[in-house]
C-alpha cells in the first residue's frame, strides 16, 4: 500500500521566517511527486519533480527530489503572510489505467505578521 | 480556472436519502477523478476515470458509484448517504501526461453534511 507522510502537520512562524517542508514516500512504480498549496479552497498546483537532485524554484518557495531516500523537501524563504496554507505533498504513479497521485495529509502552514 | 465545474457547492441532507454530485469539464480532458478531503486524512481518491464509461476504483470507494456517459461529465452517488461521508468533495481533472503544466487541476470542491 502506497504511504505518504508529511512533516510538521502543523507550523507557526512569523513573517521573514524561512520554512522547510518535509515529504516522505513508498510508492510503487513511482514517476514523479508533486507539491500543492492549499488555501481555503481547492489546491491549486506548486511543483512537479521528476529528477532526483534537481532543484525546482518559483520565487521564494524551491523544492528537491531525492528518488534514493524517497523524500521531497519544499522551502519557502521570506515568508509572508500569503503564504500561510495546508502544502500537499503527492507522489505519482504508472498504472496500466493511467497515473494514480496519492496525497499526503498536508502541512499546515501560518504565517503570522 | 480550469474550466471545472461542481454542482451543487454545498449540500445538506439527511441519512439514508441518495446524493448525486456533479463535474462537469470543458478541457475535454480524458482522466477526471473525485476525492474526498476530510482532516487527519488528506486527499483520498474514491473513484476515477480514464475515458468515457471507463471507470475505476479508488482507495475510499465503498459506499459511492460513479458513471460518465460524456467525455464532460462526472458524476458521483451516494446511493444511501452516512454521516461518515459527510466531507468535502473535490473532483479533478488531467490530460494524463503529467508534462511540463499538464497537471492534476481541482474543481472548488462541493461540501456535503449528512445529518
Amino acid at each position: 500500500e502506497d504511504k505518504v507522510v508529511q512533516s510538521p502537520l502543523s507550523l507557526v512562524v512569523h513573517e521573514g521566517d524561512t520554512v522547510t517542508l518535509n515529504c516522505s514516500y513508498e510508492v510503487t512504480n513511482f514517476r514523479s511527486l508533486l507539491w500543492y498549496k492549499q488555501e481555503k479552497k481547492a489546491p491549486t498546483f506548486l511543483f512537479m519533480l521528476t529528477s532526483s537532485g534537481i532543484e525546482k524554484k518559483s520565487g521564494r518557495l524551491s523544492s528537491i527530489l531525492d528518488k534514493k531516500e524517497l523524500f521531497s523537501i519544499l522551502n519557502i524563504t521570506a515568508t509572508q503572510t500569503g503564504d500561510s496554507a495546508v502544502y500537499l505533498c503527492a507522489p505519482l504513479a504508472r498504472e496500466t489505467s493511467g497515473s494514480r497521485l496519492t496525497f499526503g495529509e498536508g502541512t499546515q502552514l501560518t504565517v503570522n505578521p | 480556472d480550469a474550466g471545472i465545474t461542481q454542482s451543487p457547492r454545498h449540500k445538506v441532507t439527511e441519512t439514508g436519502t441518495p446524493v448525486t454530485l456533479r463535474c462537469h469539464q470543458t478541457e475535454n480532458h480524458r482522466y477526471m477523478y473525485w476525492y474526498r478531503q476530510d482532516p487527519g486524512h488528506g486527499l483520498r481518491l474514491i473513484h476515477y476515470s480514464y475515458g468515457v464509461k471507463d471507470t475505476d476504483k479508488g482507495e475510499v470507494s465503498d459506499g459511492y458509484s460513479v458513471s460518465r456517459s460524456k467525455t464532460e461529465d462526472f458524476l458521483l452517488t451516494l446511493e444511501s448517504a452516512t454521516s461518515s461521508q459527510t466531507s468535502v468533495y473535490f473532483c479533478a481533472i488531467t490530460a494524463g501526461t503529467y508534462s511540463g503544466a499538464n497537471v492534476l487541476t481541482f474543481g472548488a470542491g462541493s461540501r456535503l453534511t449528512v445529518l
